[in-house]
């Protein structure tokens, strides 16, 4: 089946740091990856995405390239905010019409200090 | 614009009680998804509806699990009889398309004592 793994956390960064989080997944064919991120007491939200091959999504500083052939889906930022502190999930799934089961990691927990 | 409404936000019952969750999706938006977050397990999902008709249910975790949609602004996750490992987050996402959840909600922290 379908599956994706997440580097295990806490990062814990400094203000300014660069950030990778890294994301690999599973699955037959060409889903579609995604970024979401989880503030406390709040619910997911869409990042990025993107839905092929090459394809570079970004969003607020953040951004990840989907690269097939390692399989992988990693998140990146130049330079972490205190605000960047989350959850961040990696997720695999459909375009509108696809045919994809939602799938996600488990979570990699950021926290970045002044 | 509202975002996904989750309904209560906070539940805390005995075992044995019947709970019921309830999501309005956004307007416009034909699929809705029901997912558990739990420390131990992270994110499942449990069901998701396209069209108020539930397309992939394998995630529902045994017969005291229901959930229903009857129409495309209302939908509501039952447990019952409810026991202490339901307890978990409950959110509800919904999205255009049947691809992928796009707005969740605030979600319901669940306890049951």
């Amino acid at each position: 089946g379908n599956s994706v793994t997440q580097m295990e956390g806490p990062v814990t960064l400094s203000e300014e740091a660069f950030l990778t989080i890294n994301c690999t997944y599973t699955a037959t064919g060409y889903p579609s990856l995604f970024w979401y991120v989880q503030y406390p007491g709040e619910g997911l939200q869409l990042l990025l995405k993107a839905t092929k091959a090459d394809d570079k999504g970004s969003n607020k500083g953040f951004e990840a390239t989907y690269r097939k052939e390692t399989t992988s889906f990693h998140l990146e930022k130049g330079s972490v905010q205190v605000s960047d502190s989350a959850v961040y999930f990696c997720a695999l799934g459909g375009p509108s019409g696809g045919s994809y089961i939602p799938t996600f990691g488990r979570g990699t927990s950021l926290i970045v200090h002044p | 614009d509202a975002g996904v409404i989750q309904s209560p936000r906070h539940e805390v019952t005995e075992m044995g009680q019947e709970v019921t969750l309830r999501c309005k999706p956004i307007s416009g938006h034909n699929s809705l998804f029901w997912y558990r977050q739990t420390m131990m397990r992270g994110l499942e999902l449990l069901i998701y509806f396209n069209n108020n008709v539930p397309i992939d249910d394998s995630g529902m975790p045994e017969d005291r699990f229901s959930a229903k949609m009857p129409n495309a602004s209302f939908s509501t996750l039952k447990i019952q009889p409810s026991e202490p490992r339901d307890s978990a987050v409950y959110f509800c996402a919904s999205s255009s398309g049947t691809g992928q959840p796009q707005h969740f909600g605030d979600g319901t922290r669940l306890s049951i004592l």
